[in-house]
Formats: C-alpha cells, sequence, structure tokens
C-alpha cells in the first residue's frame, strides 16, 4: 500500500523568501502525485498534480513540484512567497494508472510567513 | 450543486451515542471519499466509493465506522458508540466528470464529549 511523509511540520519564512516543502512516497508501481492547500478557513484544494509526461508540474500562484522517480520524491517550490501563502500544504498520491483509486495523504505541512 | 456539501457542519455528542454525517456530492461526481482530519494529524483515508464497484474500506478505523452510499449520489458516514478519540473533522470528496481532482467539502467538526 502506498504511503506519503511529510517531513516538516511547521516551516516559518519571511516575505520573497523561496520555499520548498519535503514529500516522499512509498510505492513501487506507478504513480499519481497531489500537492493540496488548505488557507485558514477555506476548503482544500488542489494547487498541481503530475500524472505523467514532465516531470516538473507548474500549478497555481507560481507554485510548482518537480518528480524525481529516483529518489521517490515530489517536493513543493515557490521562488518568493508571500504572506498570503500562509496555509497547510498536504502531499498526497493514489497508486496505479488509473486516476480511480484511493488517494493517501500526508500529515501536513504549516506554513508561516512573516509579513 | 455548485460544490460538495456535507451536513451538519458541527456536531456536539456524548460518549457512546451514534452519530450520522452526510454528504452531497457534486452532481455526476462517479468517486467519493471519506476523510478524517485531527488536530497535527493530516488527513486520514478512511473510505472510498467508485461507481458501483464495492467500496474500498481499507481505513476504516474500526468496525464502529460504516458508510453507504445510496443510488450512486449522497453518502452516509455513520459511527455507532462515539469515543472521545472519535472526535475530528470530518471531509467528503468527490471526482469525476472528467477530471481527476477532488472537490472538497467543508467537512463536519464532530466533538465527542
Amino acid at each position: 500500500a502506498q504511503s506519503v511523509s511529510q517531513h516538516n511540520h511547521h516551516v516559518i519564512l519571511s516575505e520573497a523568501a523561496s520555499l520548498e516543502l519535503g514529500c516522499n512516497y512509498s510505492y513501487g508501481g506507478t504513480v499519481n502525485l497531489f500537492w493540496y492547500v488548505q488557507y485558514p478557513g477555506q476548503h482544500l484544494q488542489l494547487l498541481l498534480k503530475y500524472f505523467s509526461g514532465d516531470p516538473l508540474v507548474k500549478g497555481i500562484k507560481g507554485f510548482e513540484a518537480e518528480f524525481i522517480k529516483s529518489k521517490f520524491s515530489f517536493n513543493l517550490r515557490k521562488p518568493s512567497v508571500q504572506w498570503s501563502d500562509t496555509a497547510e500544504y498536504f502531499c498526497a498520491v493514489s497508486a496505479g494508472y488509473s486516476s480511480a483509486s484511493k488517494i493517501i495523504f500526508g500529515s501536513g505541512t504549516r506554513l508561516s510567513i512573516r509579513p | 450543486g455548485a460544490g460538495v456539501s456535507q451536513s451538519p457542519s458541527n456536531k456536539v455528542t456524548e460518549k457512546g451515542k451514534d452519530v450520522e454525517l452526510r454528504c452531497d456530492p457534486i452532481s455526476g461526481h462517479t468517486a467519493l471519499y471519506w476523510y478524517r482530519q485531527s488536530l497535527g494529524q493530516g488527513l486520514e483515508f478512511l473510505i472510498y466509493f467508485q461507481g458501483n464497484s464495492a467500496p474500498d474500506k481499507s481505513g476504516l478505523p474500526s468496525d464502529r465506522f460504516s458508510a453507504e452510499r445510496t443510488g450512486g449520489s449522497v453518502s452516509t458516514l455513520t459511527i455507532q458508540r462515539t469515543q472521545q478519540e472519535d472526535s475530528a473533522v470530518y471531509l467528503c470528496a468527490t471526482r469525476g466528470g472528467g477530471t481527476d481532482t477532488q472537490y472538497f467539502g467543508p467537512g463536519t467538526r464532530l466533538t465527542v464529549l
């Protein structure tokens, strides 16, 4: 069964700093990978996803993530964060070729941006 | 509807009572997921329905938890004989309509006293 690890529980940055949040998954086969964000008081929403093709995926609000198969990683990056990026970020994985499979989430990383 | 809706938004119950949580999916979405979000624990997968297939119940923490999805639409998560450790936000998400994206509802915050 697949699993996801997010090693950073809480990250604090100043505005304009660069961001990288780690995500490692455990599964030997084909995977689909996601990053979700939950802003304070709001629903979870999709930031970006990888199913196949270019391993560098660009999402909304300037976020990107790179799938490195050899490292079982899908780290989230943003070159310059803003105060409005304060939120909780979840990495998720689903297994197999079909998009119709269960999605397993990591424990989340809380990002706090100092204005 | 415009999005996934869940009811009630908040539920406070006494230990030992049964509770039912409801999820109304986006019309036409064939996949439906239940998750539990506890403080500092991230999202814990509970159960997954896909069309008419047998649900994937591998995440249900005990036999006190059950869920059904009637007519491939509305889903109900039932927790029997609630315990204090069941206190959490229960999230429903659906997927379908040709998109790979999960859409989450606002959640039900369950507090067991």
